[in-house]
């Protein structure tokens, strides 16, 4: 099957810095790639669908200016959490769409202290 | 719009026991349906998937689903489960274009 690789796994960050999480599609080229995030014990909600090119769609409640996503390649987007706090704590998760089918990396715990 | 419910937060069972995880989804159409696993810290594994055509559908590990469109129901089965069977469980309904839609997920222990 196809491979979603995200980047990093893990990332411990303080409060008011910014992290750049990556999603990679390895062996395909992906026009669409969506953003998740999963808080302890609960379900996956989507943030935002990043389409190679163009500005993301982010789902109603998600704020763009502090959840920053670029999807400058067909194979790679980004998530930049702006001025973390420590409620942005959470687990990221992305997937790619082959056009058929969408494909999860491996998840990116973010702690914010 | 589109939803999805699975009814049960957290299921034991005993190894070697049968398991049934249901989840109900609301869709206008014929919807697309996953099954997806989630070991702690994981990411997600697909375990099958319904599009069209036969409306049961085997996936890996052993693991099946039955459509059922009068019952809006999409039930994972597994006749014998093993303790690496122990984890979460996510149904999801795609609402087009590979957006999905996640239930709130159903917690697998197994007693050994």
């Amino acid at each position: 099957g196809a491979v979603v690789s995200q980047h990093p796994s893990w990332v411990i960050c303080k409060s008011g810095t910014s992290v750049k999480i990556e999603c990679r599609s390895l062996d395909f080229q992906a026009t669409t790639m969506f953003w998740y995030r999963q808080f302890p014990k609960q379900s996956l909600m989507l943030m935002a669908t990043s389409n190679e090119g163009s500005k993301a769609t982010y789902e109603q409640g998600v704020e763009k200016d502090k959840f920053l996503i670029n999807h400058a390649s067909l194979t790679l987007s980004t998530l930049t959490v702006t001025s973390a706090h420590p409620e942005d704590s959470s687990f990221y998760i992305c997937s790619a769409s082959s056009g058929a089918e969408a494909f999860f990396g491996q998840g990116t715990r973010l702690t914010v202290v | 719009a589109q939803s999805v419910t699975q009814p049960d937060i957290h299921i034991t069972v005993s190894e070697g026991a049968s398991l049934e995880l249901r989840c109900n989804y609301s869709y206008g159409a014929t919807p697309y349906l996953f099954w997806y696993v989630q070991s702690p810290g994981q990411g997600l594994q697909l375990l099958l998937k319904y599009f069209s055509g036969d409306t049961l559908v085997q996936g890996i590990k052993g693991f099946e689903a039955e459509f059922k469109r009068s019952q809006s129901s999409f039930n994972l089965r597994k006749p014998s489960v093993h303790w690496s069977d122990a984890a979460e469980y996510f149904c999801a309904v795609d609402q087009g274009a590979q957006k999905l839609v996640f239930g709130q997920g159903t917690r697998l222990t197994i007693n050994p």
